[in-house]
């Protein structure tokens, strides 16, 4: 299977633990994307990267969450000291520099007690 | 505020019938359009877009339609097959010039064909 993949599928923690994410991109793209998505609601972009380089974070992306793409490949999502309102859909998607669609992973569902 | 919109939380379409999901936006900047589709359980799948320069772009039973003036694009199914039963996300994104920066996407429609 070539395509996005995510890792862990499911997970489920009590409030104020810490969580991470994987997500490994499509091999050939170099765009990698987070975002979010709750109930009843489109996702929502939180940030991207360029290699490794982290280009552009949105202002959900609060203090309390942190993402690295330390070799240009793979990619992390942490978060600190989760909240209930933090239960959602965690979407990881990859384009290529030049492409325009973005072509996402099964997605993480975090459920905090 | 909701820059993308999709009015319609849910369509009903009998199987072999045209299928024509909606989307508006507020931002005159986005250039550049995409439906994705969902399935439970699963990440959106790419389906089809289009570029602000274009009106009209067809892959196969997907055309989506680009109205710049009235801000407003529309996907077309035709005819609808019962596999086509998913959420369809509208999403819009600026052009950078250097590739897709984040997409914004409206609440979706639950699209069901009916048998």
């Amino acid at each position: 299977d070539t395509g996005v993949s995510q890792d862990p599928r499911h997970k489920i923690t009590k409030r104020g633990q810490n969580v991470t994410f994987r997500c490994d991109p499509i091999s050939e793209h170099n765009r990698l994307y987070w975002y979010r998505q709750t109930l009843g609601q489109g996702p929502e972009f939180l940030t991207y990267f360029q290699n490794e380089a982290q280009l552009e974070k949105s202002r959900l992306l609060s203090d309390r969450f942190s993402a690295e793409r330390p070799k240009g490949s793979f990619s992390t999502l942490e978060i600190q000291r989760t909240e209930q309102g933090d239960s959602a859909m965690y979407l990881c998607a990859s384009s290529t520099r030049r492409g325009n669609e973005q072509f996402f992973g099964p997605g993480t569902r975090l459920t905090v007690l | 505020d909701q820059q993308v919109k999709q009015n319609s939380p849910s369509l009903s379409v009998q199987e072999g019938r045209i299928s024509i999901l909606n989307c508006d936006y507020t931002n005159s900047m986005f250039d550049y359009f995409l439906w994705y589709k969902k399935y439970p359980a699963e990440g959106p799948t790419f389906l089809i877009s289009i570029s602000s320069i274009k009106d009209k772009n067809e892959d196969g039973r997907f055309t989506v339609f680009l109205n710049k003036s009235a801000k407003h694009l529309s996907l077309h199914i035709v005819p609808s097959q019962p596999g086509d039963s998913a959420v369809y996300f509208c999403a819009a994104m600026l052009y950078s010039g250097g590739g897709a920066d984040g997409l914004t996407f409206g609440k979706g429609t639950h699209l069901i064909i009916q048998p």
